[in-house]
């Protein structure tokens, strides 16, 4: 089943504890990115990626790093949580830049 | 700058009914995608419909439809015949002119149908 999947679902952390949420597809699109869904504000862009190796910078990416080694892989990292990151947290990946995301099932962060 | 306006937080609606979503956005720009997607209480994104800037036509997929108002600058979101699983949040997104790797969602708009 083609899908884009996301690790954990559900995460509950205390501030400055380095944590990773990892995104997967297996559909072998090129183009994945990071959004985060907070109430009023709709979905925000954090990173995105266009190929291997090939990362940017979305609207919100203070605080969130990530990296693209493999084409299916997209993890995001947060170094140094802050309460402020309390989100739900969406990865979408696409055939190629532009065109329609598919998106993950989401993972609520609580940071505190 | 807010690049998607969704004036419309909540909306009811009577089944079997008609409504339409508000979606304006913001771009001088003349090359640009919009999309809009429907998230249901399970928290999932689902991709409903698209439309490019180019397209003389209105988009539509199935029950969904797109009023595209490109003089305007908006792009309604019409679902015809409503039905209870429609009760959701819809976002309305626009794809950056010239990058297309960036895109702007709007604050969404919770659509409840009522039997």
């Amino acid at each position: 089943e083609a899908q884009v999947t996301q690790n954990p679902r559900y995460l509950i952390t205390v501030t400055g504890k380095k944590l990773t949420v990892t995104c997967s597809q297996n559909m072998n699109h090129e183009y994945m990115s990071w959004y985060r869904q907070d109430p009023g504000l709709g979905l925000r862009q954090i990173y995105y990626s266009m190929n291997v190796e090939v990362t940017d910078k979305g609207d919100v990416p203070e605080g969130y790093k990530v990296s693209r080694k493999e084409k299916r892989n997209f993890p995001l990292i947060l170094e140094s949580p802050s309460p402020n990151q309390t989100s739900l947290y969406f990865c979408a990946s696409s055939l190629s830049a532009g065109e329609t995301q598919y998106f993950g099932p989401g993972t609520r962060l609580l940071v505190l | 700058a807010q690049k998607i306006t969704q004036t419309q937080p909540g909306m009811f609606v009577q089944e079997k009914e008609a409504v339409t979503l508000d979606c304006t956005y913001d771009t001088s720009d003349q090359s640009y995608g919009l999309f809009w997607y429907k998230q249901p209480s399970s928290g999932e994104m689902i991709f409903l419909i698209y439309q490019g800037s180019y397209d003389e036509q209105n988009a539509t997929e199935g029950r969904y439809s797109l009023n595209f108002q490109k003089a305007r600058k908006s792009a309604n979101l019409v679902i015809s015949a409503s039905q209870l699983g429609d009760s959701a949040m819809y976002f309305c997104a626009m794809r950056e002119p010239y990058n297309f790797n960036k895109f702007y969602f709007g604050s969404g708009t919770k659509l409840n149908v009522k039997p």
